[in-house]
Parts: structure tokens; C-alpha cells; sequence
């Protein structure tokens, strides 16, 4: 049993095509969220979502959509990608309340753009 | 300057030696600390977790923050080869956000047999 699942985990891509990766978690949490990890193992935030309402945009640029059709889903969506959009996404999910709000990380989709 | 800063290494050390990972951080507000260990081509997984000053313990791994000096340390004994993973600190933005986390560089940890 999967707690937090995204497809695909590869995914290679030529510059400009739009793509998308999807992430569905099963713990019955209400906060949702899209890491990025650069080719340096860096962790950076971009978005999360609590019951399907965007709560946190970093600074990421406007090709990148996330979706969140109900708190379980949060998918990303990207357009005409760029060659420094490869990296590894990770989503992740979390309790929104409490102080031991541990978040679950997905495996990972690592992003190739050629 | 980052809100959290971690040596990224890479560290090698032989297996049951005893292993010091650091963080540094910046804003003296923070409360809550973690420590995730990541395999490769794995997503991160919780370690430790801690919101307040000195010791937790956890089985081989202690977790150490000094709010005085800023300072994270995570250690880690007897180590075991299947400790070899990379260490990224993090805090976590308030109570009621959820778990929004900053995260260190990371640290690449080998423990060789």
C-alpha cells in the first residue's frame, strides 16, 4: 500500500513539449505539496494545496500549474519546458494541524529535458 | 543568506564509527527541526523531530539542537552500512502550517564496511 504515489517516476522530454505528473496519496491528509530536488540534492518548496486550495507559490515561474481536484490529487502540470526544469519532483503530503505534522514524501519522478 | 545551511560533504567513514552531521540556521524564531534520511533514487523519509533545545534519542541516532548558537547535529552510532544515505535538515514554518519545510543542502553519508 502506497502512501504517496506519482506517475510516471521517469519521464524524458524534448525542450518546449508541455507535461504533466500526477501524485494521489492515500493517508487521508489535507495538505499536499510539489518539491523540487536539483541535480545537488537541494529541496526546495514550490506549492502546496489544503483541501484543494493553493495555500504556498514560491517564486516558480508561471509554466508550472499545479491542479488539485480533491484533497487526495495533486497534480503538476508543465509548460514548454526548459532544459534547468530537470530535476527530481517530489510530491509529498502532511496533516495540516498539530505539532508532529510529518510529511510523507512520494519517490520521486525524475524529469529529464533534452 | 539561507534560512538553513548544512555541510553537503561528501562524508566517509568506516562502519561503527560514530558520525556528526550539522546544521546551521538563521532566523532564531524557528522552533521545529527534523532530520530526513534519503536513499538513492528514493524520496525523503522522517528521521528525527524535534521542537525544543538539547537531546533526543532514537535508537543508534540522537538529535541535538542549540537554539543559543543556532546549531542542528544529528548523530548517529555504530554505524552501519545501511546508514550510507544522504541527511538534509529542515525546519518546519510554524505549528499550523502543516509541514512547509526548509530544507539543508543535504549531507552525502557513506559508511563503508
Amino acid at each position: 500500500d502506497t502512501a504517496v504515489s506519482q506517475t510516471p517516476k521517469y519521464l524524458v522530454t524534448q525542450m518546449g513539449n508541455d507535461k504533466s505528473i500526477k501524485c494521489e496519496q492515500n493517508l487521508g491528509h489535507d495538505t499536499m505539496y510539489w518539491y523540487k530536488q536539483d541535480s545537488k540534492k537541494f529541496l526546495k518548496i514550490m506549492f502546496s494545496y489544503n483541501n484543494k486550495e493553493l495555500i504556498i507559490n514560491e517564486t516558480v515561474p508561471n509554466r508550472f500549474s499545479p491542479k488539485s481536484p480533491d484533497k487526495a490529487h495533486l497534480n503538476l502540470h508543465i509548460n514548454s519546458l526548459e532544459l534547468g526544469d530537470s530535476a527530481v519532483y517530489f510530491c509529498a503530503s502532511s496533516p495540516s494541524q498539530g505539532v508532529n505534522t510529518e510529511a510523507f514524501f512520494g519517490q520521486g519522478t525524475r524529469l529529464t529535458v533534452v | 543568506q539561507k534560512e538553513v545551511e548544512q555541510d553537503p560533504g561528501p562524508l566517509s567513514v568506516p562502519e561503527g564509527a560514530i558520525v556528526s552531521l550539522n546544521c546551521t540556521y538563521s532566523n532564531s524564531a524557528f522552533q521545529y527541526f527534523m532530520w530526513y534520511r534519503q536513499y538513492s533514487r528514493k524520496g525523503p523519509e522522517l528521521l528525527m523531530y524535534t521542537y525544543s533545545s538539547g537531546n533526543k534519542e532514537d535508537g543508534r541516532f540522537t538529535a541535538q539542537v542549540d537554539k543559543s548558537s543556532k546549531y542542528i547535529s544529528l548523530f548517529i552510532r555504530d554505524s552501519q552500512p545501511s546508514d550510507s544515505a544522504t541527511y538534509l535538515c529542515a525546519r518546519k514554518r510554524g505549528e499550523t502550517s502543516g509541514s512547509r519545510l526548509t530544507f539543508g543542502e543535504g549531507t552525502q553519508l557513506t559508511v563503508n564496511p
